[in-house]
């Protein structure tokens, strides 16, 4: 069936650093897919997305790219800030469109 | 805006005792509803998805009759554990999702209830 695989956490930066986080995909079909962000005590919420191949989701200075060939969907922010510590999650609407998430990506910025 | 929330955040039970945990979309109407599971540094698992007004679709190896949702209100879902087992303790998630026309709409989720069974 259709998954979704993050690199684990914690990923602890620098304030300023580069971000990247990967997502890989496995899935039948043509997935529409996803970055969640939840901070501390709050619910998930939608960062960004991206619906077919090549397509840049981005908000707030991150950025994903669908990548078909690689089926990835690695989260990338150049300027990384303290209020960015947060739980990423990568995830994929399937052919019923039920999302489906990877384990999530804990990051931790440092002032 | 697109406000979701959920009751009690967090709770301890005996074992064998029924647990009700409530989702509310507090500013939307929600015609679709979902309920996931998370175990410590895992996926969110989607448990089952309701809509108002009708039964719940289960996905498969969930137990509907020990997960019972209720989807009575545009605003309000609810899922109740019943005669819960310390292997049931987990943190449950809801989330909601307007009705736009779009089947693939943004969900809004709740920050989580997390259920401790003794």
């Amino acid at each position: 069936g259709d998954s979704v695989t993050q690199m684990e956490g914690p990923v602890t930066l620098s304030e300023e650093a580069f971000l990247t986080i990967n997502c890989t995909y496995t899935a039948t079909g043509y997935p529409s897919l996803f970055w969640y962000v939840q901070y501390p005590g709050e619910g998930l919420q939608l960062l960004l997305k991206a619906t077919k191949a090549d397509d840049k989701g981005s908000n707030k200075g991150f950025e994903a790219t669908y990548r078909k060939e690689t089926t990835s969907f690695h989260l990338e922010k150049g300027s990384v800030q303290v209020s960015d510590s947060a739980v990423y999650f990568c995830a994929l609407g399937d052919s019923s469109y039920k999302l489906i998430f990877g384990s999530g990506t804990r990051l931790l910025v440092r002032p | 805006g697109a406000v979701v929330s959920q009751h009690p955040s967090w709770v301890i039970c005996k074992s064998g005792t029924s647990v009700k945990i409530e989702c509310r979309s507090l500013d939307f109407q929600a015609t679709t509803m979902f309920w996931y599971r998370q175990f410590p540094k895992q996926s969110l698992m989607l448990m089952a998805t309701s809509n108002e007004g009708s039964k719940a679709t289960y996905e498969q190896g969930v137990e509907k009759d020990k997960f019972l949702i209720n989807h009575a209100s545009l605003t309000l879902s609810t899922l109740t554990v019943t005669s819960a087992h310390p292997e049931d303790s987990s943190f449950y998630i809801c989330s909601a999702q307007p009705y736009r026309g779009d089947l693939f709409d943004e969900q809004f989720f709740g920050p989580g209830t997390r259920l401790t069974v003794l």
